[in-house]
């Protein structure tokens, strides 16, 4: 479980404002995903990141934004454009993208008052 | 894309009994298939891995089978146990290709004492 922290573990936000979870790992990593989960929904991929400076749109990316300035960090943004934010989110990293294994973080739950 | 189906969405056993859960993909050319088991409140791990070169594995009380011909793997849980119950995750990736793992929508399994 260690080495990869999400926070805050509970967000709540008013409509219309931009809020950005937090992602740090310290297994360096090169390759680093947002998730979302919804019941009854898997694990839906919002952005993913193979290396440092280097992003990409997943399944779900509108609404969001992402940033890779540190191999260690991958925050994402929730933007006001997103019309149902609400929901589980999950941080995970691997060593590559190459089928190794994911770690994921505790994960975020954010609640849109 | 890939789509990665899972069934069935919920599974109730008794103690001792097996478990089977089932997944069909629709890319074949996916070669990585990984099942992770998320508790409640807790975050998925990875509990097997299965890749395309091999049809099964085994790892104590689970094991992990592949049909590529047919296009779907399986899940075997024999003497469940309580600490069983969680939520069940199937996922597929294409090395080489996007390098997304697309996962299946889960399977909650509860073992009955």
């Amino acid at each position: 479980d260690g080495g990869i922290t999400q926070s805050p573990k509970y967000l709540f936000r008013k409509e219309g404002q931009n809020v950005t979870l937090s992602c740090e790992q310290n297994l360096n990593h090169d390759a680093m995903y947002w998730y979302r989960q919804d019941p009854g929904q898997g694990l839906r991929l919002i952005y993913y990141s193979q290396i440092v400076n280097d992003f990409q749109k997943g399944d779900i990316a509108e609404g969001y934004s992402v940033s890779r300035e540190k191999k260690e960090s991958f925050p994402l943004t929730v933007t006001s454009a997103q019309k149902n934010p609400t929901a589980f989110y999950l941080c995970a990293s691997s060593l590559s993208g190459s089928g190794n294994e994911q770690f994921f973080g505790p994960g975020t739950r954010l609640t849109v008052l | 894309g890939e789509n990665v189906e899972q069934h069935p969405s919920t599974l109730s056993v008794q103690e001792g009994d097996s478990a089977v859960i089932k997944c069909t993909y629709s890319d074949s050319a996916s070669n990585y298939f990984p099942w992770y088991k998320q508790e409640l409140g807790k975050r998925p791990q990875l509990i097997i891995d299965i890749r395309s070169n091999v049809g099964e594995k085994k790892d104590q009380r689970i094991a992990v089978t592949l049909n590529k011909t047919a296009k779907h793997f399986s899940l075997h849980i024999t003497e469940t146990q309580p600490e069983d119950s969680a939520v069940y995750f199937c996922a597929a990736l294409r090395q080489g290709g996007s390098e997304k793992l697309v996962f299946g929508k889960g399977m909650k399994l509860t073992v009955n004492p």
